[in-house]
C-alpha cells in the first residue's frame, strides 16, 4: 500500500522552514527520502532505518518514528534550490527488501 | 565516478510492438531496480535485481518484464505495448543498504 505525504503542496519564502510527513500502514524497514525537480531523476536525499534515528544532511533532516510507521522530512532556512517534488520512499524488508513503494509526493515551492 | 546510465533517453513506438531498455549501474553497484513514472500513478514499482536475480516483482502484467547480466547491466521489456504504457521508465542502482541512484530515465511514448 502507498505511503500517504502531507501536505500535498508548499509554497515558502526564501528562509522558511517546512516539514513533510509520510505515513505508512505497513510495519516498515527503512524509509527513504528523494527530491525530484522537473524534467530530472530524483535525487536521493537520505534513509532512515527503523529505530527511530533522525538524519541530516545540510538543513535538511528526517526522523523516523518506527512505533507509527511515521516519517518526516524537516528542510530548514529553505533556498530557492529546495524546489521540487519530495518522494518518500518505504521498504517493508524481510522478502519485499529493496522494493520501494513511493509516496505520492508533495511539491515544494521556494520563493524569494 | 559515472552515474546510472539509460539508454535510448526516448522512444516512440506503436501499439502492439515490443520494446527494450537498457540500464548500466554504477559501477560495484549489484542491485537495479525499475519504476514507472507517470503523472497519474507517480512512481510505481516494477521490479528488483541482485546479482542476476529477481529478488521483487510490482504488480504489472507478464508483457512487463527484465533481466540482469553478469556485468550488473540490466535490461527492461515491455511486449504488445498499450496506450497506458507510455511514461518514463526510471532505472535506480545502489550499494548495500545506501539510498539508490537514479537514472535520468527513459521517456516512452506509445501512439
Amino acid at each position: 500500500q502507498q505511503p500517504v505525504q502531507s501536505p500535498q503542496a508548499v509554497i515558502l519564502r526564501e528562509g522558511e522552514d517546512a516539514v513533510i510527513n509520510c505515513s505508512s500502514s505497513k510495519a516498515l524497514y527503512s524509509v527513504h527520502w528523494y527530491r525530484q525537480k522537473h524534467g530530472e531523476a530524483p535525487v536521493f536525499l537520505m534513509i532512515l532505518l527503523k529505530g527511530g534515528e533522525q538524519k541530516g544532511h545540510e538543513k535538511i533532516s528526517a526522523s523516523f518514528n518506527e512505533k507509527k510507521q511515521q516519517s518526516s522530512l524537516y528542510l530548514t532556512a529553505s533556498q530557492l534550490s529546495y524546489s521540487g517534488t519530495y518522494f518518500c520512499g518505504t521498504d517493508a524488508g524481510g522478502t519485499s527488501y529493496g522494493k520501494l513503494t513511493f509516496g505520492q509526493g508533495t511539491i515544494l515551492t521556494v520563493h524569494p | 565516478k559515472a552515474g546510472v546510465t539509460q539508454t535510448p533517453r526516448y522512444l516512440i513506438k506503436t501499439r502492439g510492438q515490443q520494446v527494450t531498455l537498457s540500464c548500466s549501474p554504477i559501477s560495484g553497484h549489484r542491485s537495479v531496480s525499475w519504476y514507472q513514472q507517470t503523472p497519474g500513478q507517480g512512481l510505481q514499482f516494477l521490479f528488483e535485481y541482485f546479482s542476476e536475480t529477481q529478488r521483487n516483482k510490482g504488480n504489472f502484467p507478464g508483457r512487463f518484464s527484465g533481466r540482469q547480466f553478469s556485468n550488473s547491466r540490466s535490461e527492461m521489456n515491455v511486449s504488445t505495448l498499450e496506450l497506458g504504457d507510455s511514461a518514463l521508465y526510471l532505472c535506480a542502482s545502489k550499494a548495500g543498504g545506501a539510498g539508490y541512484t537514479f537514472g535520468s530515465g527513459t521517456r516512452l511514448t506509445v501512439v
